[in-house]
């Protein structure tokens, strides 16, 4: 079936450096593509999203490409702040009509000042 | 946010107890699922509805039920809770009806404790 892997974490950064998650996917469709983020002790919110290859996803200075050859999406983000600190989610839509998602296992990201 | 509501937000319960989740959304999407969210796991789909009575099992079906009578209201009943079903729940709507649409936005969660 479909799925997603995500780098482990925790990704540990200073702020205002170069922030990159990397993110696989396989599926046997076509389908869209997402990061989410959640912030400590809150849901998941949509940070990005990606519907077809080579679209490119951006929201809050992130940026994530759908690489259909690759079959990669991987999340970048040219100078971090503390407060991007949060558990960041590759996931899929599986496409089937249903719109299920298929998730990573999720990404901590840590910022010190 | 999408109008999601959880209730409730916290519970704990014992062993072999029933217990019901209620995902209560206010702007008539079709489609509503519910998530468990394990460390190690990310997020797993329990079931999905799409439409009144309509659902159908996700990747992490056993143990649980739902149930869909109203387009508002999405429930999600441990028949005989266990242990195994200590997790964050989260309900989430989709917004779209096209792969260019398909947008799935989150509730707050419900933390469940079995003890």
């Amino acid at each position: 079936g479909d799925s997603v892997t995500q780098m482990e974490g925790p990704v540990t950064l200073s702020e205002e450096a170069f922030l990159t998650i990397n993110c696989t996917y396989t599926a046997t469709g076509y389908p869209s593509l997402f990061w989410y983020v959640q912030y400590p002790g809150e849901g998941l919110q949509l940070l990005l999203k990606a519907t077809k290859a080579d679209d490119k996803g951006s929201n809050k200075g992130f940026e994530a490409t759908y690489r259909k050859e690759t079959t990669s999406f991987h999340l970048e983000k040219g100078s971090v702040q503390v407060s991007d600190s949060a558990v960041y989610f590759c996931a899929l839509s599986d496409g089937t009509g249903f719109q299920k998602l298929v998730f990573g296992t999720g990404t901590r990201l840590l910022v010190s000042p | 946010d999408a109008g999601i509501t959880q209730s409730p937000r916290h519970k704990v319960t014992e062993t072999g107890t029933p217990v019901t989740l209620r995902c209560h959304q206010t702007e008539n999407h079709r489609y509503m699922y519910w998530y468990r969210q394990d460390p190690g796991h990310g997020l797993r789909l329990i079931h999905y509805s799409y439409g009144v009575k309509d659902t159908d099992k996700g990747e992490v079906s056993d143990g649980y039920s739902v149930s869909r009578s109203k387009t508002e209201d999405f429930l999600l009943t441990l028949e005989s809770a266990t242990s195994s079903q200590t997790s964050v729940y989260f309900c989430a709507i989709s917004t779209g009806t096209s792969r260019a649409t398909d947008t799935q936005y989150f509730g707050p969660g419900t933390r469940l404790t079995v003890l």
